[in-house]
């Protein structure tokens, strides 16, 4: 296994256009997540997979951004009708725990991110 | 909810000195806490972390985190700084309640000089 991979790593769209990335987790992994990272700052959390379910979405995901997990392997992120300010690295990461809420065992592995600039 | 805060935005140290970057904690319960490090144009990784077990955290590449309770912090350090220990740093928290999502710090850069 290769850990997680992330496509494309870099994209340089126009506003108004849509992007469309991709994550496929480690294979036996069922969780899922993908984060936001502007420069010069830390991840911040947009939405959460359990297999192929949605389980949470948070409030920086506005109507423009959509994610699918269809199969509970590969993710993807669409961002219709980019912004200038949605310019930023889109980091995903999988993690396999399946417990009770001592939760310090949900280690993320994170993929590499896909870096998008709008112009 | 549980939350972070690394102090300094920015650290620099010289080659062969003492890493300290510092990290500090708010949660109502016992957090479990991570140190994780950016390289340029790469994905986190983790370097360690801290489950409520030993209270030292040994990590990988010579890092290491003591949780103080008392002090609500985390922070990490090294002995002695390599070149290639160049990289931003980040603290997280994990959220006991739903997505176990980690919540991560602003962020360390470490600058070392030669």
């Amino acid at each position: 296994d290769t850990g997680v991979s992330q496509n494309p790593r870099h994209k340089i769209t126009k506003r108004g256009q849509n992007v469309t990335f991709r994550c496929d987790p480690i294979s036996e992994h069922n969780r899922l997540y993908w984060y936001r990272q502007t420069l010069g700052q830390g991840p911040e959390f947009l939405t959460y997979f359990q297999n192929e379910a949605q389980l949470e979405k948070s409030r920086l995901l506005s109507d423009r951004f959509s994610a699918e997990r269809p199969k509970g392997s590969f993710s993807t992120l669409e961002i219709q009708r980019t912004e200038q300010g949605d310019s930023a690295m889109y980091l995903c990461a999988s993690s396999s725990y399946g417990g009770a809420p001592s939760a310090g065992a949900n280690v993320l592995t994170f993929g590499a991110g896909s870096r998008l600039t709008v112009l | 909810a549980q939350s972070v805060t690394q102090l300094g935005s920015h650290v620099s140290v010289s080659e062969g000195a003492l890493v300290l970057l510092r990290c500090n904690y708010s949660s109502s319960v016992p957090p479990y806490l991570f140190w994780y490090v950016q390289y340029p144009n790469q994905g986190l990784q983790l370097l360690l972390k801290y489950t409520s077990a030993a209270t030292l955290v040994k990590g990988i590449n010579g890092f290491e985190a003591e949780f103080k309770k008392s002090e609500t912090s985390f922070h990490l350090t090294k002995p002695s700084a390599h070149m290639s220990d160049a990289a931003e740093y980040f603290c997280a928290v994990i959220e006991l309640q739903g997505a176990q999502k980690l919540v991560f710090g602003q962020g360390t850069r470490l600058t070392i000089n030669p």
